[in-house]
């Protein structure tokens, strides 16, 4: 089992510009999450789907748009880039019987 | 709202003292409590859970404690090396389940 995947690991973006960071998981979850780490601060909960078909705001979704596209996949996109987004993100996933979430190996992007 | 505080200092011990890390949160108690430990460059990875009704949990050499009437939980490392040395984060169940929040983390450094 590959588990959590993420790509992709680094991304350069210009102000403006938009993209979308792929997530996936291989575990069977129902429920996938995508965060940004930011230092100092701790893990943020941007949005996330307590199951296929479900999207949710978390604390800090300005800027940001999911989709859920199947069981596996939980894609995040910016719309329009800004330095503010400059962060580490990541994607996790649970089954909400264990509760523990599995984290993928996370993309780095800068946005300039 | 829900805040979550770890000692934001880095935490040197020598290797075989026992390293004790401390998170306080703030309003209401949580119906479980995780600990997560995350590697430069990787993303966290589930250690240990306790719930509410839960007032000590181990696992090998690690030992969590959970007192709902301080606001606080206890993760102790006994015997620690110098493979222990990241950054411990402490996690609290926000909605039954499909919402975390995350503390900022405490650094640990083991001395050999």
């Amino acid at each position: 089992n590959a588990g959590v995947t993420q790509t992709p690991k680094f991304q350069v973006l210009k102000t403006g510009q938009s993209m979308t960071l792929q997530c996936a998981q291989d575990m069977n979850h129902n429920s996938m999450y995508w965060y940004r780490q930011d230092p100092g601060m701790g893990l943020r909960l941007i949005y996330y789907s307590a199951s296929e078909g479900t999207t949710d705001k978390g604390e800090v979704p300005n800027g940001y748009n999911v989709s859920r596209l199947n069981k596996r996949e939980f894609s995040l996109r910016l719309e329009s880039a800004a330095p503010s987004q400059t962060s580490v993100y990541f994607c996790a996933s649970t089954t909400q019987v264990s509760y523990e979430q599995y984290f993928g190996p996370g993309t780095r992007l800068t946005v300039t | 709202s829900q805040k979550i505080e770890q000692n934001s200092e880095a935490l040197n011990i020598q290797e075989g003292k026992t390293a004790t890390l401390t998170c306080n949160y703030t309003n209401y108690s949580p119906a479980y409590l995780q600990w997560y430990r995350q590697d430069p460059g990787r993303g966290p990875v589930f250690l240990l859970l306790i719930r509410e009704n839960e007032k000590e949990k181990r696992k090998e050499r690690l030992k969590v404690t959970f007192d709902t009437t301080l606001k606080q939980s206890l993760f102790h490392i006994t015997a620690s090396q110098p493979a222990d040395s990241a950054t411990y984060l402490c996690a609290l169940d926000m909605s039954g389940g499909f919402k975390t929040i995350f503390g900022a983390g405490t650094r640990l450094f083991v001395k050999a």
